[in-house]
């Protein structure tokens, strides 16, 4: 089983549709959850962190978190062309010497 | 405030060869890492260090790669000699404390031939 997983995709939706992208992790004591955006040809940037079961909305954003299932989401509404993308969802891995590790990402088209 | 800074952008070397990619983070930024990010795949930690000091290096191929941080400053990472394989995009990433909040820099992809 690999340490994080994450539906490869593509995932295309409508713009304006909210767009869900899931994530399932190995780790019972992970602690730190985070999603990064990754443009085509560019490097990663942090959108979101999660850190407690629930849920956490940042603009269009909201990160959810289940740690009991060890799933951890990411929801982006009214979604825009601008958000087409690769999504790597990261997490903190305590049986790994705490290290943060990178599932291989869901890539995402918004379709105008 | 400056972003970090990796440099060459690009590389293309045979097997080999070697090759060597600098970074420098963000300032005042204790945690650097490098990760190496293949075509389609999640990046993959090789090194972390804090300050100058090594906190994980168990993925790093070390009869091929080595990397420093003198000074806790600015890095090097070094393949020597490089195979077909390790054609990747390099990412260097600080962090003010190991949270998991990275910033990366652009990255220095190397093509093997």
């Amino acid at each position: 089983q690999k340490e994080v997983e994450q539906n490869s995709g593509p995932l295309s939706v409508p713009e304006g549709a909210i767009a869900s992208l899931n994530c399932t992790y190995s780790d019972r004591g992970s602690q730190s959850f985070f999603w990064y955006r990754q443009y085509s040809g560019k490097s990663p940037e942090l959108i979101m962190s999660i850190y407690s079961n629930g849920d956490k909305e940042d603009g269009r954003f909201t990160a959810q978190l289940n740690k009991a299932s060890q799933y951890v989401s990411l929801l982006i509404r009214d979604s825009q062309p601008s958000d087409s993308a690769t999504y790597l969802c990261a997490v903190n891995m305590p049986l790994a010497g705490n290290q943060f590790y990178f599932g291989t990402g869901t890539s995402l088209t918004v379709i105008p | 405030e400056a972003g970090v800074a990796q440099s060459p952008r690009y590389k293309i070397i045979e097997k080999r060869q070697s090759v060597a990619f600098w970074c420098n983070p963000i300032s005042g930024h204790a945690t650097l890492y490098w990760y190496q990010q293949i075509l389609g795949q999640g990046p993959k930690l090789l090194i972390q260090f804090q300050n100058n000091g090594v906190v994980d290096d168990s993925q790093l191929p070390k009869d091929r790669f080595s990397a420093e941080r003198l000074k806790g400053v600015d890095s090097t990472l070094k393949i020597q000699p490089a195979k077909l394989e390790d054609s990747a995009v390099y990412l260097c990433a600080s962090s003010f404390r190991a949270t998991g909040e990275l910033f990366f820099g652009e990255g220095s992809r190397l093509t093997v031939l």
